[in-house]
């Protein structure tokens, strides 16, 4: 089935520090790929979504390009800070495009950034 | 002005209970979602509606029952709460169509969660 395997948490990196996060998926086709944050005590917010293979999302200083030929959309900031510490999920729409079928999510990654 | 708002924040509830969580959305989008968020922060979608119609039942037990009295609005009703079913509850919302491929926004809006405890 449908799937998305992001790396296991936490992580813990000292302010300053580059960031990756890795997520893969499995598709029959090309599905959009998203990164969602939850903050401590909040919903999910959109980070960055990217629709097509090759595309690049970005916002807030995090970026991941959609990668079709390692079916992957890592998560990077070059310079993280103690504000960027929650947890952060990796989705992909369902193959039949029409978004009535949902996100299926990864099992979220909880970032911890160290003063 | 929220976009995606449910209530409760917060219920805390004994095991047998009956309870609601109410979603609205002011988007005007055509598709809405409930998803569970266990204790290891893993989301699972449920329940899809869109135009007020049942798209996805994703193996919930039937205590759960969603209802839709317009496209604005999901309501989540529960029966018989469990211990089990203690658990953060999300409602979302996206443009997504059930009945057209055309490429969507499909990005889902989330409410800001209903943390449910059941003692």
């Amino acid at each position: 089935g449908n799937s998305v395997t992001q790396m296991e948490g936490p992580v813990t990196l000292s302010e300053e520090a580059f960031l990756t996060i890795n997520c893969t998926y499995t598709a029959t086709g090309y599905p959009s790929l998203f990164w969602y944050v939850q903050y401590p005590g909040e919903g999910l917010q959109l980070l960055l979504k990217a629709t097509k293979a090759d595309d690049k999302g970005s916002n807030k200083g995090f970026e991941a390009t959609y990668r079709k030929e390692t079916t992957s959309f890592h998560l990077e900031k070059g310079s993280v800070q103690v504000s960027d510490s929650a947890v952060y999920f990796c989705a992909r729409e369902a193959d039949s495009g029409g978004g009535a079928d949902g996100l299926t999510f990864g099992k979220g990654t909880h970032l911890i950034i160290q003063p | 002005d929220t976009a995606v708002s449910q209530t409760p924040k917060y219920l805390v509830t004994q095991m047998g209970n009956d309870k609601s969580i109410k979603c609205e959305q002011n988007l005007g989008h055509d598709t809405m979602y409930w998803y569970k968020q266990d204790s290891k922060k893993f989301l699972k979608i449920m329940f899809s509606y869109n135009n007020k119609e049942l798209i996805i039942n994703e193996t919930v037990p039937n205590r759960f029952s969603p209802k839709s009295p317009d496209k604005a609005h999901l309501n989540l009703h529960i029966n018989s709460l469990e211990l089990g079913d203690s658990a953060v509850y999300f409602c979302a919302s996206s443009q997504g169509n059930w009945w057209t491929q055309a490429q969507l926004n499909t990005e889902a809006f989330f409410g800001q969660g209903t943390r449910l405890t059941v003692v």
